[in-house]
């Protein structure tokens, strides 16, 4: 395992179609996050799992939006009736979360789903 | 990122050092990072510092930290065409452990 992988790389979608995006994270990793990048733009924060656990939804994060880890492993985000305003680049990250402020926690990032909708 | 700014734009000489500002706003914040993202690529990583520190250095690399003024920087040093990227200052909500980003700095190398 040499890394966060997410699938697929791009989508174009039409209007109004749902989608689903994969990422498998670092194996051991027990956090994953979700974030949004548009371009011009630094990450925005969309979700994050702590094993199969969602402990944190941004209010970016509308009801057309949902994501799921259901073993504690790869997560998946589907995006309902997609809109023009979806277009982005979707980025996973884990991390080993250990408990306290001291730990590092450092966030590795996959390449990214970078989502057209026409 | 409306918490976290950075300039948008840095040009620098081949061999020159680079040196990237960042201003964050939650002084509770205890980690800080920078990051490096090249064109069609993810986020990599560059290096992180806790906040009682005020230095880091790890090959030409160098994190300077002043707690009182919320004020982060990243000097690259004898910077090089590989280093063309745009690099993201990041501070962490120790609530939830989000990240929470600059805009980024475009770094452009001049021959």
């Amino acid at each position: 395992d040499t890394g966060v992988s997410q699938d697929p790389r791009h989508k174009i979608t039409k209007r109004g179609q749902n989608v689903t995006f994969r990422c498998d994270p670092i194996s051991e990793h027990n956090r994953l996050y979700w974030y949004r990048q548009t371009l011009g733009q630094g990450p925005e924060f969309l979700t994050y799992f702590q094993n199969e656990a969602q402990l944190e939804k941004s209010r970016l994060l509308s009801d057309r939006f949902s994501a799921e880890r259901p073993k504690g492993s790869f997560s998946t985000l589907e995006i309902q009736r997609t809109e023009q305003g979806d277009s982005a680049m979707y980025l996973c990250a884990s991390s080993l979360g250990l408990a306290g402020p001291t730990s590092s926690n450092i966030q590795y990032f996959g390449a990214g789903t970078r989502l057209s909708v026409l | 990122g409306e918490d976290v700014e950075q300039s948008l734009f840095l040009s620098v000489r081949e061999g020159d050092s680079s040196v990237i500002n960042c201003t964050y706003t939650d002084s509770s914040s205890t980690y800080l990072y920078w990051y490096k993202q090249e064109p069609g690529a993810g986020l990599q990583l560059l290096t992180y510092i806790f906040s009682n520190m005020d230095m880091k250095q790890d090959q030409r690399l160098t994190v300077l930290l002043n707690k009182k003024d919320k004020h982060l920087s990243l000097r690259i040093a004898d910077t090089q065409t590989g280093d063309s990227a745009i690099y993201f200052c990041a501070e962490r909500k120790d609530s939830n452990y989000q990240l929470i980003w600059g805009a980024g700095t475009k770094l452009i190398i001049k021959p």
